[in-house]
C-alpha cells in the first residue's frame, strides 16, 4: 500500500523567511495531493492541494510542487508570518480508486517574530 | 452552517465497556472516514465509507467497528476499548474523494 513521508518533523524559521516542507510516496498510481494544517487545539483544515496532472499550484504565500518522476511533492510558504505556526500534513491517495487518504506524520512549523 | 459534528468531544472510559462516538454531517456527502491521531504517528485512518450501506477498512481498523445506515451519520464504535485507544479521533466527510471536512474532534481516554 501506499506510504507516505514527511520531513522535517519540526521547523523554525523567522517571521518573513520561507519555510519549505517535503514528502514523498511510494505508489506511483497516487494523483492527488493535499496538504492540510493543523492549530493547536484545532481540527485539520485543507490549504491546498495538487493532482498528478499539474506540477505546480500557488494561492497567495503558499504553493505546491510535484515531482511524479521521483514521486515526491513539496509545500512552500513565503514570508512567513507567527500565524502560519501549525502541524503541517501532506497526504496521497489515488481518487478514481477510492483509496484511503495516507497522511504522513506531520511537520511542526514554528514561526518567530 | 455547513459542518461536521461529533459527539462526545470528550470522554474518559474503563477498559472492555462498550462506546460509541457519533458523527453527523448536513453537507450530503457520499464519503466519510474515521482517524486517530496519536503524537508523531499522524493521522491514520480507521474505515471509509464511499456512501450507504458500503464501509471499508483503512490503516488501522483492529478493535473497531463502524456503520452507514444513512447518509449523514458514521458512527464509531469500540465493542471492548483498551487503553491502546486511547487517542484523539476525527470524523471527516467529502464530496468525491479529495478536499476533506474534518470534525472537531473527540478526546478519548480509556483506563
Amino acid at each position: 500500500g501506499e506510504n507516505v513521508e514527511q520531513h522535517p518533523s519540526t521547523l523554525s524559521v523567522q517571521e518573513g523567511d520561507s519555510a519549505v516542507i517535503k514528502c514523498t510516496y511510494s505508489d506511483s498510481a497516487s494523483n492527488y495531493f493535499p496538504w492540510y494544517k493543523q492549530e493547536l487545539g484545532k481540527r485539520p483544515q485543507l490549504i491546498i492541494d495538487i493532482r498528478s496532472n499539474v506540477g505546480e499550484k500557488k494561492d497567495q504565500r503558499i504553493a505546491v510542487t510535484l515531482n511524479k518522476t521521483a514521486k515526491h511533492f513539496s509545500l512552500h510558504i513565503t514570508e512567513t508570518q507567527p500565524e502560519d505556526s501549525a502541524v503541517y500534513f501532506c497526504a496521497a491517495s489515488i481518487i478514481q480508486a477510492g483509496t484511503a487518504l495516507i497522511f504522513g506524520k506531520g511537520t511542526t512549523l514554528s514561526v518567530s517574530s | 452552517e455547513a459542518q461536521v459534528t461529533q459527539n462526545p468531544r470528550y470522554l474518559i472510559t474503563v477498559t472492555g465497556k462498550k462506546l460509541t462516538v457519533t458523527c453527523s454531517q448536513n453537507m450530503n456527502h457520499e464519503y466519510m472516514s474515521w482517524y486517530r491521531q496519536d503524537p508523531g504517528l499522524g493521522l491514520r485512518q480507521i474505515y471509509y465509507s464511499m456512501n450507504v450501506e458500503v464501509t471499508d477498512k483503512g490503516d488501522v481498523p483492529e478493535g473497531y467497528k463502524v456503520s452507514r445506515k444513512e447518509k449523514r451519520n458514521f458512527p464509531l464504535i469500540l465493542e471492548s476499548p483498551s487503553p491502546n485507544q486511547t487517542s484523539l479521533y476525527f470524523c471527516a466527510s467529502s464530496f468525491g474523494l479529495d478536499e476533506q471536512f474534518f470534525g472537531p474532534g473527540t478526546r478519548l481516554t480509556v483506563l
